[in-house]
């Protein structure tokens, strides 16, 4: 079956530490994304990227870093730089950046100790 | 700035209609999505629209006024699993998806 495997689902981590989340996809879509998920707010894009090896800046960017060196893989490092880090992280993907619908993983979940 | 508007709670009766309104400002329209989310878990796609009108796919419809900068997804035949958050999100000049906070419908049986 296609779709997006993020792991893991919940990571604990001290404060001072990065850590990485997975993102896989089997969808042949181009475009990934990661967004933060807070109480009381709308989906906020930390990075997306439209093709293997580029990958830009969106709203919340700061703190974090991503690679795409494949083209199924876009994972997401929450570096000690990063505030508040705990939140639940969604990856997504697209057949293309401007085709609306986003097929999201299951999510992941950080809490910082 | 940009800004989606959508009620932050609803509450519905099992077999009932309810009506989840959206009303949104962006810098440009590319498209208006709806998504489904239960509680701890990712988002599924509903609907898009981009011309105003209704679009209607089974139990669930979608309408948009770009004038209004409005929009509501309509639930008919209301059934206990569509207790889950309902969010609005637009895409703007840029194809950027806007996304708002949600409303979450709880369904009462």
């Amino acid at each position: 079956d296609g779709g997006i495997t993020q792991s893991p689902k919940y990571l604990f981590r001290k404060e001072g530490q990065n850590v990485t989340l997975s993102c896989e996809q089997n969808l042949n879509h181009d475009a990934m994304y990661w967004y933060r998920q807070d109480p009381g707010q709308g989906l906020r894009l930390i990075y997306y990227s439209q093709i293997v090896n580029d990958f830009q800046k969106g709203d919340i960017a700061e703190g974090y870093s991503v690679s795409r060196e494949k083209k199924e893989s876009f994972p997401l490092t929450v570096t000690s730089a990063q505030k508040n880090p705990t939140a639940f992280y969604l990856c997504a993907s697209s057949t293309d950046v401007g085709t609306g619908e986003l097929f999201f993983g299951e999510g992941s979940r950080l809490t910082v100790l | 700035g940009q800004n989606i508007d959508q009620p932050t709670e609803m509450t519905a009766t099992e077999g009932a209609i309810v009506q989840i309104n959206c009303t949104y400002q962006t810098s440009g329209f590319n498209g208006l999505f709806w998504y489904q989310q239960h509680a701890g878990e990712a988002p599924t796609f509903l609907s898009y629209n981009v011309l105003d009108g209704l679009e209607e796919k089974g139990r669930f419809s979608s309408f948009l006024s770009r004038s209004k900068g409005y929009s509501y997804l309509l639930l008919k035949e209301l059934q206990m699993k569509d207790s889950a958050s309902y969010l609005c999100a637009v895409a703007d000049s840029n194809y950027q998806l806007i996304w708002g906070a949600g409303t979450k419908l709880i369904i009462k049986p």
